[in-house]
């Protein structure tokens, strides 16, 4: 059964700083890995989808990179914000099923 | 407005009195789940759906029931709701037609089982 862990389960940054998120998963054979958006009690937004194929996705100041033959991503976020501030979730597919890690939790301080 | 609908955003209810959380999408999408989230444990799939009258359990069924008989509707029922059954429920959808499998999520409902 495909496993997803994501580290660390929790990030205090100062504003300004550029910081990575780290995803990793089990079983390569993947569809797709989705980074996901989530605020307290709210439901999730979508940052960022990248194909099997392909290698990386970009938007605004997020950047995420996907290498399925070491079951591995990150989410680089650049000039972190105290708007950044929530829980990042990444998710894989197999197509039938989706696959999520726990989160990161981060706090952006002013 | 492409979107995810949920309904009711927020229930309390008694146990065993049986319930149904609403989900509707204008997206035309086949693919449609419903997730339980759990402080500690993550989102865990309870049901999914290929497309109409095709529905197949996730990694937590017990406790729940799902039916689609049109494609964009996609209701969770707890037919003897206990007080395990307390958590976030978000519905969500997506189109394999599009290529990308982008997930697409509803704003949650808050379920309180007393």
């Amino acid at each position: 059964k495909q496993e997803v862990t994501q580290i660390p389960a929790a990030l205090s940054v100062p504003e300004g700083e550029n910081l990575v998120l780290n995803c990793s998963f089990t079983d390569s054979a993947i569809y797709n890995l989705q980074w996901f958006r989530q605020d307290p009690g709210k439901g999730l937004t979508s940052l960022l989808l990248i194909q099997s194929s392909q290698r990386e996705q970009t938007s605004g100041r997020l950047n995420a990179s996907l290498d399925k033959s070491s079951g591995r991503s990150t989410l680089y976020i650049a000039a972190s914000q105290p708007g950044d501030s929530a829980t990042y979730l990444c998710a894989v597919t197999d197509f039938n099923k989706f696959y999520f890690g726990s989160g990161t939790k981060l706090n952006v301080k002013p | 407005e492409a979107q995810v609908t949920q309904n009711p955003r927020y229930l309390i209810t008694v146990t065993g009195k049986k319930l149904t959380v609403t989900c509707s999408q204008n997206m035309n999408h086949e693919y449609m789940s419903w997730y339980r989230q759990d402080p500690g444990l993550g989102l865990r799939q309870i049901y999914y759906s290929m497309n109409v009258e095709a529905t197949d359990k996730g990694d937590v069924p017990e406790g729940y029931k799902v039916s689609r008989k049109e494609k964009r509707n996609f209701p969770l029922i707890l037919e003897s709701p206990s007080p395990n059954q307390t958590s976030l429920y978000f519905c969500a959808s997506f189109s394999s037609r599009t290529g990308d499998y982008g997930y697409t999520f509803g704003s949650g409902t808050r379920l309180t089982v007393v």
